[in-house]
């Protein structure tokens, strides 16, 4: 199963838009990225996901690279309340029954007023 | 509002003693999973329900077992809890073939004295 690397911290002016990486160098053709936050002793909460292609919804945007070995996501506006830790995970496994989320180190973003 | 619930938010166990977690869904999804979050680390799959075939992860240990009893229900059970079995547990829903996202409950802070 491919895995993610993530860098373990990152600060952001609120207001300013906050890009946070993720390296997924091993993964493969079929495999889809995902992108959760989690506020403190709160359940992971969905982002946005994508396989290829650039996404965009109304929380954020993930750009993919060419040979998708990594990925970033973008929080146009950072808020206070961006303040969280971002996981990367990879959606692994053969069968859509059996998918698997593996979940990378996280981020934790600080957005700074 | 259709949603995972998590149910007790906090549970306290005597080391030993069997504890059972339970994770109920109103959004009728067929698949069902079970993660561990130890402190300051990220959600690690133990394993999941796809339908009624249980897939259990090849690291989890034997001290945790599951039941699914209705596409509603799921049951994480802790035969003799030791205290590194203390940590969030997660429960998360899945519908299959739809954009196979993740909805996560809020978790179960588990303590073992």
């Amino acid at each position: 199963d491919a895995k993610t690397t993530q860098p373990t911290s990152m600060d952001c002016a609120e207001g300013r838009a906050a890009n946070l990486p993720c390296n997924h160098s091993t993964i493969s053709g079929n495999e889809y990225v995902y992108w959760y936050r989690q506020i403190h002793s709160q359940g992971p909460q969905y982002i946005i996901h994508g396989l290829k292609n650039n996404e965009t919804n109304e929380m954020a945007s993930l750009i993919i690279t060419e040979d998708r070995k990594s990925s970033t996501l973008i929080l146009p506006h950072a808020t206070l309340r961006d303040t969280a830790v971002y996981y990367c995970i990879v959606r692994a496994g053969g069968t859509s029954g059996t998918y698997k989320y593996i979940f990378g180190t996280g981020t934790r973003l600080k957005v700074l007023a | 509002d259709a949603m995972v619930i998590q149910n007790p938010r906090y549970q306290v166990t005597q080391f030993g003693k069997p504890v059972t977690l339970s994770c109920s869904q109103t959004l009728n999804h067929n698949v069902m999973y079970w993660y561990q979050q130890k402190s300051s680390q990220a959600p690690k799959l133990l394993f999941h329900y796809y339908d009624k075939d249980f897939n259990n992860e090849a690291d989890t240990p034997d001290n945790f077992q599951s039941r699914r009893p209705n596409t509603s229900f799921c049951f994480l059970d802790i035969r003799s809890p030791g205290l590194g079995d203390a940590a969030m547990y997660l429960c998360a829903t899945r519908r299959q073939g739809s954009t196979d996202t993740q909805y996560f409950g809020p978790g179960t802070r588990l303590t073992v004295l």
